[in-house]
C-alpha cells in the first residue's frame, strides 16, 4: 500500500467534472509539491500537473491542481472519452530519497 | 525535440541479468535528473531509482536495492539500469524518465521496455 492514498476509481460522464484526492499523511505538500500522471493504456505517461498547481504546455486548461496540508487534488472539467486513463500523483521523499507514486485512480468517462 | 529512445528489454531467466538502454536526445542531458519507473502487469506505476546530473548520488526503491544499479554516460547522453539477480517480480514495463526543477516532475518518458522474467 503507497504512502500515498488514492481512490482506485472515479467515474463521471462526458462533460462533468471529475476530482481525485491524493493524501500523504507524511508530507506537506506546500513545502514539497506533488505531480500528476496521465497514463492511457499501451502508452508512456505524461505528466498533467507539476508543482501541485502548474500545467505543462500543451495541457488543457480543463486539467488543473490544488492542495492543502498533506492533501492534493487534480481536477478534469468538461470532462472527454479520451480522458478516460489511470491517473497517479507523486512526490519526492526528501527524508527517505526516494521517489514516491500513489497507488493509482481509474478514470471512466461514462 | 525532446526525445527518450529506450532499449535493452526482452525474456530472461531468474537469476540472470540485464541492462536496460535509455538514449536522450533533444536537450542537455547532463543537466537533468534521470529516472527509471516500471508497471508490472495489472499494477500500478512504482519508481525505481534516480540518478543526480552529474551522477554524484543515486536512490533506489526498496524492492530493488542492492540488485539494480541505475549509471549514466553523459558523453554519449545515455542512461542505463542494470538488473541482477532478476526475479518474477521484476517482470514490468520499464520506463525512464527525465526530471524538471526541483521537485518529483517527470517531464518526458521513454517509450517503455518489456522485461519478462521467465524460465
Amino acid at each position: 500500500q503507497s504512502v500515498l492514498t488514492q481512490p482506485p476509481s472515479v467515474s463521471a460522464a462526458p462533460g462533468q467534472k471529475v476530482t481525485i484526492s491524493c493524501s500523504g499523511s507524511r508530507f506537506n505538500f506546500g513545502n514539497n509539491p506533488v505531480s500528476w500522471y496521465q497514463h492511457l493504456p499501451g502508452a508512456a505517461p505524461k505528466v498533467v500537473i507539476y508543482d501541485n498547481d502548474k500545467r505543462p504546455s500543451g495541457i488543457p486548461d480543463r486539467f488543473s491542481g490544488s492542495q492543502s496540508g498533506t492533501s492534493a487534488t487534480l481536477g478534469i472539467t468538461g470532462l472527454q472519452t479520451g480522458d478516460e486513463a489511470d491517473y497517479y500523483c507523486g512526490i519526492w521523499d526528501g527524508s527517505l530519497s526516494t521517489g514516491i507514486l500513489g497507488g493509482g485512480t481509474k478514470l471512466t468517462v461514462l | 525535440q525532446v526525445q527518450l529512445v529506450q532499449s535493452g528489454g526482452g525474456v530472461v531467466q531468474p537469476g540472470r541479468s540485464l541492462r536496460l538502454s535509455c538514449a536522450a536526445s533533444g536537450f542537455i542531458f547532463p543537466n537533468y535528473g534521470m529516472h527509471w519507473v516500471r508497471q508490472a502487469p495489472g499494477k500500478g506505476l512504482e519508481w525505481v531509482a534516480i540518478l543526480w546530473p552529474d551522477g554524484s548520488q543515486e536512490y533506489y526503491a526498496d524492492s530493488v536495492k542492492g540488485r539494480f544499479t541505475i549509471s549514466r554516460d553523459n558523453s554519449k547522453n545515455t542512461l542505463f539500469l542494470q538488473i541482477d539477480g532478476l526475479i518474477v517480480e521484476d517482470t514490468a514495463v520499464y520506463y525512464c524518465a527525465r526530471n524538471s526543477g526541483n521537485y518529483l516532475n517527470f517531464d518526458y518518458w521513454g517509450q517503455g521496455t518489456l522485461v519478462t522474467v521467465s524460465s
